[in-house]
């Protein structure tokens, strides 16, 4: 089945303890992205990466690391995390290149993060 | 910067009802998603919209996409319960196609009662 997975699907923790999330998908896509949402917010990107050792910054990108040893995991990385990172992570991922079929994004369970 | 606004935030509706939701963006892009999301779920997609005058349908929703507005629309027809859910749209403002930069609109929770 093609999806989209992420570890832990729930995590409490507290501030300053180093954490990471993983992220994999099964589908050979090139393109992967972390998502922050918060309430009133929506969504919004923290990192991308287009693919293997190729990222960069989304919107939100302080006090995050990514990296993209692999094509198929793009984990997400909480060096010290703060409170106010508190919030549902979600991953996704596509193909790149163009062609109608290559824009679908496809998004992982999410994962509940409190930093206490 | 990207301001992508949906209206209404909340919407409740009677079963059998129809109803539009507007997703207002502030630069130019050809490229929009709708999603659904349920409580406590992930995003489902939806329709892809890649081009100026674009419809989507599936079941009683229908999108569009007018680039030349900024606008996108997802109509729903004849309202069922099952369609409660929180609907998202998202404009990808990548300069490339290989690129992808999602921003989200706020979300629009619709609740369809009996």
């Amino acid at each position: 089945e093609a999806q989209v997975t992420q570890n832990p699907r729930y995590l409490i923790t507290v501030t300053g303890k180093k954490l990471t999330v993983t992220c994999s998908q099964n589908m050979n896509h090139e393109y992967m992205s972390w998502y922050r949402q918060d309430p009133g917010l929506g969504l919004r990107q923290i990192y991308y990466s287009m693919n293997v050792e190729v990222t960069d910054k989304g919107d939100v990108p302080e006090g995050y690391k990514v990296s993209r040893k692999e094509k198929r995991n793009f984990p997400l990385i909480l060096e010290s995390p703060s409170p106010n990172q508190t919030s549902l992570y979600f991953c996704a991922s596509r193909f790149s290149g163009t062609g109608s079929f290559s824009y679908e994004q496809y998004f992982g369970p999410g994962t509940r993060l409190t930093v206490t | 910067e990207l301001k992508v606004e949906q209206n209404p935030l909340f919407l409740s509706m009677q079963e059998g009802k129809n109803y539009t939701i507007y997703c207002n963006y502030s630069t130019t892009s050809d490229r929009l998603y709708w999603y659904r999301q349920d409580p406590g779920k992930s995003l489902e997609s939806l329709f892809v919209l890649l081009s100026n005058g674009a419809v989507k349908q599936e079941g009683r929703l229908m999108a569009s996409l007018d680039t030349k507005a900024r606008l996108s629309t997802l109509h729903i027809t004849a309202a069922v319960h099952d369609l409660s859910a929180t609907y998202f749209c998202a404009v990808d403002t990548a300069n490339t196609g290989t690129a992808s930069k999602l921003t989200f609109g706020t979300g629009t929770r619709l609740q369809v009662t009996l």
